[in-house]
């Protein structure tokens, strides 16, 4: 079963714009994840944000926690062509805990 | 230093043969995931190892499917009479200290059943 739900399921913008993907997720969580997979890869780590943090940021990307919400989002700004991939967002429900991942957003930068 | 790596990458079999999947993991982790990926979906949690045993194998489908990592390094998915919906992408990954810290994947094995 998957716990996170991302929205959109597809986004498509123009070299330069920001984009943004959301993450839904329906019990409490430890931490949440986000990665980032290009076609025919594996998956690859962008940021951890743990349960009692609401912000992070890592170079081009930001990310929110709302856990009242149960949610989260992640901000790509200038994004590039090269950021054309598919985003996870995954969650964990404790330390012995698997890491569940939602269905992913499809993001196509345009040059 | 050598990420996770997965062998074969792509493995083509006949319905109802016998499958083994190999991950090795980045030196010095002992968490271990396996993951199963269809086109255009998120990866499916399948097992999750701490050390030599199976943290939770909960997602395993059926008893066609198992898992083991035997020194706590290498670890293994066998596949037992192979079924035509068992085809995708199979995922592992690894990490320092569970779902705590970043997982790091492999590039997957592409397992198709004919």
């Amino acid at each position: 079963s998957q716990q996170g739900e991302e929205d959109p399921q597809a986004l498509s913008i123009q070299e330069g714009e920001n984009a943004t993907m959301n993450c839904s997720y329906k019990t409490s969580i430890n931490n949440l994840q986000w990665y980032r997979q290009n076609s025919g890869r594996g998956l690859v780590h962008l940021i951890l944000i743990r349960s009692n943090e609401r912000e992070k940021h890592s170079g081009r990307l930001r990310v929110t926690l709302d856990t009242s919400k149960k949610s989260s989002s992640l901000l790509i700004t200038a994004s590039r062509a090269a950021d054309t991939a598919s985003y996870f967002c995954a969650t964990d429900t404790g330390r012995n805990t698997p890491l569940v991942f939602g269905k992913g957003t499809r993001l196509s930068v345009i040059a | 230093g050598a990420g996770v790596s997965q062998t074969p990458s792509n493995k083509v079999t006949e319905k109802g043969k016998y499958v083994e999947l190999r991950c090795d993991p980045i030196s010095g982790h002992t968490a271990l995931y396996w993951y199963r990926q269809s086109l255009g979906q998120g990866p499916e949690f399948l097992i999750y190892f701490q050390g030599t045993g199976a943290a939770d194998d909960s997602g395993l489908p059926n008893d066609r499917f198992f898992a083991v990592r035997p020194e706590g390094s290498v670890s293994t998915l066998k596949i037992q009479r192979t079924e035509r919906g068992d085809s995708a992408v199979y995922l592992c990954a690894s990490s320092l200290a569970g779902s705590n810290s970043p997982l790091h994947f492999g590039n997957g094995t592409r397992l198709t059943v004919t």
